[in-house]
């Protein structure tokens, strides 16, 4: 059975970097197109990053040069490093998974979120 | 960048009755739009992809229609656990983009 959880939220300075993670079972993160949607309070869906099994990421514009994301294959588990973190940059992050490998699809599987509060 | 157009924003209805909601894309995505649930507190959930087949454990009184620029989500009878945000997707163009969201309310 898949499953996907989310954890490492908090609350964090503007400026200042935070690290989320999504721990995986039921697949394998090393095989599978991998994404981090965030949600901002009351508002819609937005795609953040994406990493393919070849260790290839994207970015929004809106976090380019400021989020990465990592793989920890032994853990089954990805990560998302968020610097110089931005007012902007709360919401829920939510840890997918692609229907297939390719990013151009939709996602079948959601981690529950974690809240990432920037805020002085 | 492909823009999601949802309508209408909210949509109050009672149970047993039908729901349609609308999404539409700034250019043609044909078929390639998933639709997601989302209930207060929890993650969406996948309920349609290629724009009409519905996704594993997904109640056949959700279908999803359409292709091209217009897109349709239709509830046949509103049950009590259907009321929620739902979300449309493309996944033709990169970026993928998400509507902006129906909120189906009980009236």
């Amino acid at each position: 059975e898949v499953h996907l959880v989310d954890s490492g939220g908090g609350l964090v300075q503007p400026g200042e970097y935070m690290t989320i993670s999504c721990a995986v079972s039921g697949f394998f993160v090393t095989t599978n197109h991998m994404a981090w949607v965030r949600q901002a309070p009351g508002k819609g869906l937005e795609w953040v990053a994406v990493m393919n099994p070849g260790g290839n990421t994207f970015y929004a514009d809106s976090v380019q040069g400021r989020f990465f994301v990592s793989r920890d294959n032994s853990k089954n588990k990805v990560d998302l490093l968020m610097k110089r973190l931005r007012a902007e940059d709360t919401a829920v992050y939510y840890c997918t998974k692609f229907s297939s490998n390719t990013f151009m699809d939709y996602f079948d599987y959601w981690g529950q979120g974690t809240l990432v509060t920037v805020s002085s | 960048e492909i823009v999601m157009t949802q309508s209408p924003v909210t949509l109050s209805g009672r149970p047993g009755e039908r729901a349609t909601l609308s999404c539409g894309a700034s250019q043609s995505i044909s078929s390639n739009l998933a639709w997601y649930q989302q209930k207060p507190g929890q993650a969406p959930r996948l309920l349609i992809y290629g724009a009409s087949t519905r996704a594993t454990g997904i109640p056949a009184r959700f279908s999803g229609s359409g292709s091209g620029t217009e897109f349709t989500l239709t509830i046949s009878t509103l049950q009590s656990e259907d009321f929620a945000v739902y979300y449309c997707q493309q996944y033709n163009n990169w970026p993928l983009t998400f509507g902006g969201g129906t909120k189906v309310e009980i009236k």
